[in-house]
């Protein structure tokens, strides 16, 4: 059983808010990724980690921006949110070393911009 | 680049029907490859995976086989039943990336009818 958590779940916000959306995991996991869904399904990395203190950019594009202080922790910060952005979010971790390459996956960020 | 693509559905079905949704690769390098399950609501859940050429992977009566002659890697199960119903994701993971994050196709609904 994966433990990876996200919260919030769902959030509705106005055009211009500041947000972050939170993905913890316990499994001490040195990668970390952040993936957009569009309403069309498909899956997009928009921000991944190596570890504490490495972050980068993913394939599509985004406004937001991440961190990563802790091991556990890497959240996404939207620091102007706008219509645009409004998506599903889903946080996931791997392991460093071995062969596994499998990816675990909390249960996402349902976000709406008004 | 790589690149994944994948039958659109949605692909209907009634129960104890036999399922296939197909899925090809092309990739930069020698991937793995995956099939993920995204039930309504929820994150993404691993279902299968295969690592190297003729292997199959296979769980909860649902089987693919790497082929690499093919660049396929096509999802089966013999009888679907209503708890099936979901969206079905392959995916792939190039290991010579230090980043190791998947390249998803852009999803395969299923629905299956009683």
């Amino acid at each position: 059983e994966a433990d990876i958590y996200q919260t919030p779940r769902y959030l509705v916000i106005g055009t211009g808010k500041k947000i972050t959306l939170e993905c913890s995991q316990t499994m001490g996991h040195d990668k970390m990724y952040w993936y957009q869904q569009d309403p069309g399904m498909e899956l997009h990395l928009i921000h991944y980690s190596y570890g504490v203190n490495s972050t980068e950019k993913g394939d599509l594009s985004s406004e937001s921006t991440v961190s990563r202080i802790r091991t556990e922790h890497f959240p996404l910060t939207l620091e102007s949110a706008r219509p645009s952005h409004t998506s599903q979010y889903l946080c996931a971790s791997s392991e460093s070393a071995g062969s596994s390459y499998e990816q675990y996956f909390g249960p996402g960020t349902r976000l709406t911009v008004t | 680049g790589n690149s994944v693509t994948q039958m659109e559905g949605p692909v209907t079905l009634s129960e104890e029907a036999f399922l296939t949704i197909n899925c090809t690769y092309t990739a930069t390098g020698y991937p793995s490859l995956f099939w993920y399950v995204q039930y309504p609501g929820e994150g993404l859940q691993l279902l299968l995976k295969a690592t190297k050429a003729d292997d199959k992977g296979s769980n909860k009566g649902f089987e693919a086989t790497y082929r690499k002659e093919t660049t396929s890697f096509h999802l089966e199960k013999g009888s679907v039943q209503v708890s099936d119903s979901a969206v079905y994701f392959c995916a792939l993971l190039v290991r010579d990336t230090g980043r190791r994050a998947l390249t998803f196709g852009s999803g395969t609904r299923l629905q299956v009818q009683p």
